[in-house]
């Protein structure tokens, strides 16, 4: 089973810093398999990056992904007061067929 | 506009059951699998369960051991989860999701509910 670890655990940033988050596996990632999601306190998660690097519909283009292999990255390229949340990384692993959320990053004010 | 909405959570003592449902609208429900994914007060999330479109597969977490039975009623765009021989640590929000699943898309949950929590405490 393949294991997600992200870094920071926190990250304390000012509005209009840009933000950059990770996410690493314990073994190769199918690239198409690779998730990022956003969640506020008090509400559901969001989708924000599907397929490593597509944005999700709606999403606006400061927030971007990329990597491959076993490492991913989600960025934030200048960080607005409503970004401020926790950010998971999510991969599909088919053999066996499930889901893995990683720990998650929250991102701060500064 | 696409609604997934939670029910059935609530205060349970250690070894009860409780059933979940997830009603959906604003998409072709049985075209598409849905998932259960937990969140523990504080904690990160989870995947619990996830069944294909028509039912036929269902899929588990490892630390579930076999305790929760996720299905679907097509006919009335409803997900469950009976969830048995509950313990302290299924203390969680329930969320449903739905998957979306493609060849060079991937698979991800691009739907989410507002979740319904359950409590499990003597």
């Amino acid at each position: 089973e393949i294991v997600l670890t992200q870094s920071p655990g926190t990250l304390s940033l000012s509005p209009g810093e840009r933000a950059t988050l990770s996410c690493r596996a314990s073994q190769s990632v199918t690239s198409s398999y690779l998730a990022w999601y956003q969640q506020k306190p008090g509400q559901a998660p969001r989708l924000l990056i599907y397929g490593a690097s597509s944005r999700a519909t709606g999403i606006p283009d400061r927030f971007s992904g990329s990597g491959s292999g076993t490492d991913f990255t989600l960025t934030i390229s200048r960080v607005e007061p409503e970004d401020f949340a926790v950010y998971y990384c999510q991969q599909y692993g088919s053999s066996p067929p499930i889901f893995t959320f990683g720990p998650g990053t929250k991102v701060d004010i500064k | 506009e696409v609604q997934l909405l939670e029910s059935g959570g609530g205060l349970v003592q250690p070894g009860g059951s409780l059933r979940l449902s997830c009603a959906a609208s604003g998409f072709s429900f049985s075209s598409y699998a849905m998932n259960w994914v937990r969140q523990a007060p504080g904690k990160g999330l989870e995947w619990v369960s996830g069944i294909s479109g028509s039912g036929r597969n269902t899929y588990y977490g490892d630390s579930l051991k076999g305790r929760f039975t996720i299905s679907r009623d097509n006919s009335k765009n409803t997900l469950y989860l009976q969830m048995n021989s509950l313990r302290a640590e299924d203390t969680a929000l329930y969320y449903c999701a739905k998957e979306v699943w493609g060849i060079y898309s991937g698979r991800y949950f691009d739907y989410w509910g507002q979740g319904t929590l359950v409590t499990v405490s003597s």
